[in-house]
């Protein structure tokens, strides 16, 4: 059975840092590609960033470059966000998604989520 | 960035009646597009891939079609379990980008 389960949100002060992680399991890990997506509350979807199976590619929303790093461990199967530098509109349930490495594949697996809540 | 222009944002339908959900890309996206359910408190479910190929488990009722840069979702024979939010997705180029949402509310 197919498993992403996403932890290590919270609420975190405006400046502050979160690392938040998503342990997979039941398909090969490093044959997906790993992406977050986040949702605010009552708004849409906004994908947040991807990475490689073997991690040697990550993409950034503009909304957070810079700010955010997404790293994985692949002998873990676990999928990383750091977020440093947060602001309020980063508040959001924040899903991890994986995507067989294919060319062009849409997203296989969602995680449940984690919510995040910038506030002070 | 790839913009997705979804439309209705909501909808209001009967038990029974049969609903279309519209998006259009900015630029094209070869067939590269998905579409998702997600209801209250819940992650998104996929529906539909490459624009009108059904995922595994889906019923029929869900169907996808394209033409050129845009896409439609039609969902019929409304059961009380289809009222949800909608969103479509490409999966062309990074960014990956959304469309705004459809709430479907009973009427």
């Amino acid at each position: 059975e197919v498993q992403l389960v996403e932890s290590g949100g919270g609420l975190v002060q405006p400046g502050g840092s979160l690392r938040l992680s998503c342990a997979a399991a039941g398909f090969t890990f490093n044959t997906y590609a790993m992406s977050w997506v986040r949702q605010a509350p009552g708004k849409g979807l906004e994908w947040v960033s991807a990475i490689s199976g073997s991690a040697t590619s990550t993409y950034y929303a503009d909304s957070v470059k810079g700010r955010f790093t997404i790293s994985r461990d692949n002998s873990k199967t676990t999928l990383f966000l750091q977020m440093n530098s947060l602001r309020a509109e980063d508040t959001a349930v924040y899903y991890c998604a994986a995507r067989e490495e294919r060319g062009y594949s849409p997203f296989d697996y969602w995680g449940q989520g984690t919510l995040v809540t910038v506030s002070s | 960035d790839i913009q997705m222009t979804q439309s209705p944002s909501s909808l209001s339908a009967s038990v029974g009646d049969t609903v279309t959900i519209t998006c259009r890309a900015s630029q094209g996206i070869s067939n590269y597009l998905a579409w998702f359910q997600q209801k209250p408190g819940k992650a998104p479910k996929s529906l539909i891939y490459d624009a009108s190929s059904l995922q595994s488990g889906v019923p029929l009722k869900f169907s996808g079609t394209q033409s050129g840069t845009d896409f439609t979702l039609t969902i019929s024979s409304l059961q009380p379990e289809d009222f949800a939010t909608y969103y479509c997705q490409q999966y062309n180029h990074y960014p990956y980008t959304f469309g705004q949402g459809t709430k479907l509310e009973i009427k």
